[in-house]
């Protein structure tokens, strides 16, 4: 199993630009997740997935778009790039829910200029 | 937003000395989870604790989940330059949806030769 896969490793934006952070896993998990990771700030849950057709908003969902179609993928949009993107984005999954272990892709590094 | 307090932020060491990280908070979580992060990759689980009280232990790791449910820690014995890494407590939200996990800040180790 290849696991939590993303890609891009790395981009950068120009302000207003959009774009879509891909996320995929192949271990029939349920659950999937993204989250930012900003120095000084943790992790912070951007939307949520708890099943395919079914998403919902974490803890800083402005400005991002999300969308479960199938139960490998879920994609990450950025509609219009602005400076404070700028982060870390981690995609994550788990078997069924938060109690459950979280196995993170590698991450991609956006700078939004 | 139930919070999780790590402390401290930075600690730098000496191989072979111990340390103690702390996860707080002022709510109660059903289960809490330790994860290491290495530079360029996504944090990956240490430990999952779910029992007020309970002691765990992986190697030379001990983490203890407080009696109460609202407070954690992870000690390290005789710590080894393999053991830097951001250390992140994540808190699993109690009664209603089962599918958010709050992050701490994290702590970031080093340990040094």
């Amino acid at each position: 199993n290849a696991g939590v896969t993303q890609t891009p490793k790395f981009q950068v934006l120009k302000t207003g630009q959009s774009m879509t952070l891909q996320c995929a896993q192949d271990m029939n998990h349920e659950y999937m997740s993204w989250y930012r990771q900003d120095p000084g700030m943790g992790l912070r849950l951007i939307h949520y997935s708890v099943g395919a057709g079914i998403t919902d908003q974490g803890e800083v969902p402005n400005g991002y778009n999300v969308s479960r179609s199938t139960t490998e993928d879920f994609p990450l949009r950025l509609l219009s790039a602005a400076p404070s993107q700028t982060s870390v984005y981690f995609c994550a999954s788990s078997l069924a829910d938060n109690t459950d272990t979280q196995y993170f892709g590698p991450g991609t590094r956006l700078t939004v200029l | 937003t139930q919070l999780l307090e790590q402390s401290p932020q930075f600690l730098s060491i000496q191989e072979g000395e111990n340390l103690t990280v702390y996860c707080n908070s002022s709510s109660v979580f059903s289960s809490l989870q330790w994860y290491r992060q290495e530079p360029g990759e996504g944090p990956v689980l240490l430990v999952t604790v779910v029992t007020g009280g309970e002691v765990k232990k992986l190697k030379r790791l001990t983490f203890q989940f407080g009696d109460a449910r609202k407070d954690s820690s992870l000690h390290i014995t005789a710590a080894q330059p393999g053991d830097t890494g951001l250390y992140l407590c994540a808190g699993a939200q109690s009664g209603g949806s089962n599918y958010k996990l709050t992050f701490g800040k994290g702590t970031l180790l080093t340990v040094n030769p």
